[in-house]
């Protein structure tokens, strides 16, 4: 697609359920990224994918968060046995890998997670 | 670890008015700079960012931004705002040359409104 897309667009959810939130980033872009931005903050970092593998997942807050990408596009965000504090809104980017040089990250529309 | 401080919070200023939004960074390496701008009900947009040479970086739609390696700053100016600059201003960093990481590091945003 022309931009990162992100799915679904809002979700509520139960405390203690699982949820899992979707990211389709730009075709070809071989790194992908989490974020989770809280109210009236910026985005913080969660993990960084280059291709299939998780290169950076030193911002998952603790073992309830886990993220896939099996085939090196798309990608899973999975919260397991969500807490009211983990509403936020979920943004996804995705980049391409110029060397080690400055890469712009193109930025999805994010998933508004709501937990009761 | 890289961190990044936004002093302003909340501007106002009135259309024709010059804006200066300041962005402070923690790291005394080799950094990364970015501004992301978040139009209302859109998502991030990369703004303007600066990797290396001319430390006065022009971006899209009139704003610039000056690298001052000496004070640590990156601040983003605009001689004369329009209403349609009314969103939320982000400045971010990266270091991926001298840590490895390319995980942004934002800060907590400033909003800006234009009066007509």
């Amino acid at each position: 697609g022309a931009g990162v897309s992100q799915t679904p667009s809002n979700k509520v959810t139960e405390k203690g359920k699982y949820v899992e939130l979707r990211c389709d980033p730009i075709s070809g872009h071989t790194a992908l990224y989490w974020y989770r931005q809280s109210l009236g903050q910026g985005p913080e970092f969660l993990i960084y994918f280059q291709g299939t593998g998780a290169a950076d997942d030193s911002g998952l807050p603790n073992d309830r968060f886990f993220a896939v990408r099996p085939e090196g596009s798309v990608s899973t965000l999975k919260i397991q046995r969500t807490e009211r504090g983990d509403s936020a809104v979920y943004l996804c980017a995705s980049s391409s890998i110029p060397g080690q040089g400055p890469n712009e990250q193109f930025f999805g529309p994010g998933t508004r997670l709501t937990v009761l | 670890a890289q961190s990044v401080s936004q002093h302003n919070h909340h501007v106002i200023l009135s259309e024709a008015a010059s804006l200066e939004l300041g962005c402070n960074y923690s790291y005394g390496g080799t950094v990364n700079l970015f501004w992301y701008v978040q139009y209302p009900g859109q998502h991030l947009q990369l703004l303007l960012k600066y990797f290396s040479g001319d430390p006065l970086v022009k971006g899209i739609k009139g704003f610039e931004a000056e690298f001052i390696k000496s004070k640590f700053s990156f601040n983003l100016r605009k001689p004369s705002v329009q209403w349609s600059d009314t969103a939320e201003y982000f400045c971010a960093v990266n270091a991926p040359m001298d840590t490895g990481r390319r995980a942004l590091t934002f800060g907590s945003g400033t909003r800006l409104q234009v009066q007509p």
